[in-house]
Parts: structure tokens; sequence; C-alpha cells
């Protein structure tokens, strides 16, 4: 069964600090990757996609690709209050649907 | 906000009572999925539809599930008889080219 992998637990940074999280998966031909943010009680929102190996900058998110590996990553840069939540790591397989980690749960202290 | 919408927000139902429930797409997406996330577990795709049809269907979409799109805006996932373990959040989304769009969501509760 393909699987993606959110292994760690739940993260506590300080304002101002690097969050860093990691995803595994192992659909070798999967082409397509997205980073999701979820609120308590809301719907998954897309903060980055990556198709190709390296990295994708969009404002303080960093994401990293690496497909020899099977790892992608995200990198939140300046972390503020409201980046507070649960991030997804979601991975296109099949007929275009997502398969989706656990999750991993950021908690930024002020 | 998410610009696909979802009705209702929240559904308390009996087991064995049947529900629907609905979402309202992007206007020119053609793609669409429904997705459960349990509370406290991973999203899960339950079902893709495409020109009209399912393209794609999950282990969990057994005979109690069915959708479809009634009006040609409205898309519907409708639960024959539910069960206690039918609770969960159902996302609706819409393939983008930048990555699928989720709606706001429907809470279900079975009891």
């Amino acid at each position: 069964q393909k699987e993606v992998e959110q292994n760690s637990g739940p993260l506590s940074v300080p304002e101002g600090a690097i969050a860093s999280l990691n995803c595994t998966y192992s659909d070798r031909v999967s082409q397509s990757f997205f980073w999701y943010r979820q609120y308590s009680g809301k719907s998954p929102e897309l903060i980055m996609s990556i198709y190709s190996n390296g990295d994708k900058e969009d404002g303080r998110f960093t994401a990293q690709l690496n497909k020899a590996s099977q790892y992608v990553s995200l990198l939140i840069r300046d972390s503020q209050p409201s980046d507070s939540a649960t991030y997804l790591c979601a991975v296109k397989e099949g007929n275009n649907r997502l398969a989706f980690g656990k999750g991993n749960q950021v908690v930024v202290i002020p | 906000e998410p610009e696909v919408t979802q009705t209702p927000s929240h559904q308390v139902t009996q087991m064995g009572q049947e529900v629907i429930l609905r979402c309202v797409p992007i206007s020119n997406h053609l793609y669409f999925y429904w997705y459960r996330q349990i509370l406290g577990q991973k999203v899960e795709f339950l079902v893709s539809f495409y020109n009209n049809e399912i393209s794609e269907k999950s282990e969990i979409f057994d005979d109690q599930f069915s959708v479809e799109r009634p009006d040609g805006s409205n898309f519907t996932l409708k639960i024959r008889s539910t069960k206690l373990e039918d609770s969960a959040m159902y996302f609706c989304a819409t393939r983008d080219p930048l990555g699928d769009t989720f709606g706001s969501g429907t809470r279900l509760t079975v009891v």
C-alpha cells in the first residue's frame, strides 16, 4: 500500500524561528507534491506545490523535493503565531487523487 | 476562505438514516473529489468525478455511497444508511492547476 509518512510529533518553535517539517512517500512514480495547512476544525488550505527536485520558495515558505530519496520537506521562516496549525503533506497518485500524511502539528510560541 | 462551498456545515443523523452532503464547486472546474477525515486521522480519498461519472473510487466508497451532479452545478455525496463509523469531516475538492482546492467541509455526526 502506498504511504505518505510524517513521523515527527508536535513541533514547538519560538516566534521568529524556523520550523522544519519532513515527509516521505513510497510511490516512486509520483510527480506532484503539496503542503497543506489545516487549522483545527477547518479544511486543508494549499500553501505550496512542488514538482521538480530542489527548492521552491514562496514568501516565508520553502518546499524541498528529493525524488531519489522520496523525500519532501517544508521550511517556515520567521514563524508567526498564526502559523500554528497542522501541516499536511500530500502526494498526487493514480488518477490524480491525493494521498495525505497524518500531519505535523506546529505550535509557535510568542 | 475556500471558494468551494459545502452545505450543511454540520449534520447530526441517526444511524441507518440517509444523508446528502452538498458541494458547490468552482464554476469552471471539471474534476471533483470527495475526501473524509475521521477525527484525529488522515484525510482519506473517497471518490473522484469527471465528466459526470466516477473516474476512481477507494475501498471506503462502497455501495452505501453514491455521488452525482444533479443540476450541473451542485455536486452531492449520498450515504444511504449511515453507520457510527461514518462520523467524520467530509470535504469536497476541485482540481486546480496549482493544487486541489478544498471546500469548507461538512461535519457529519452519526448517533
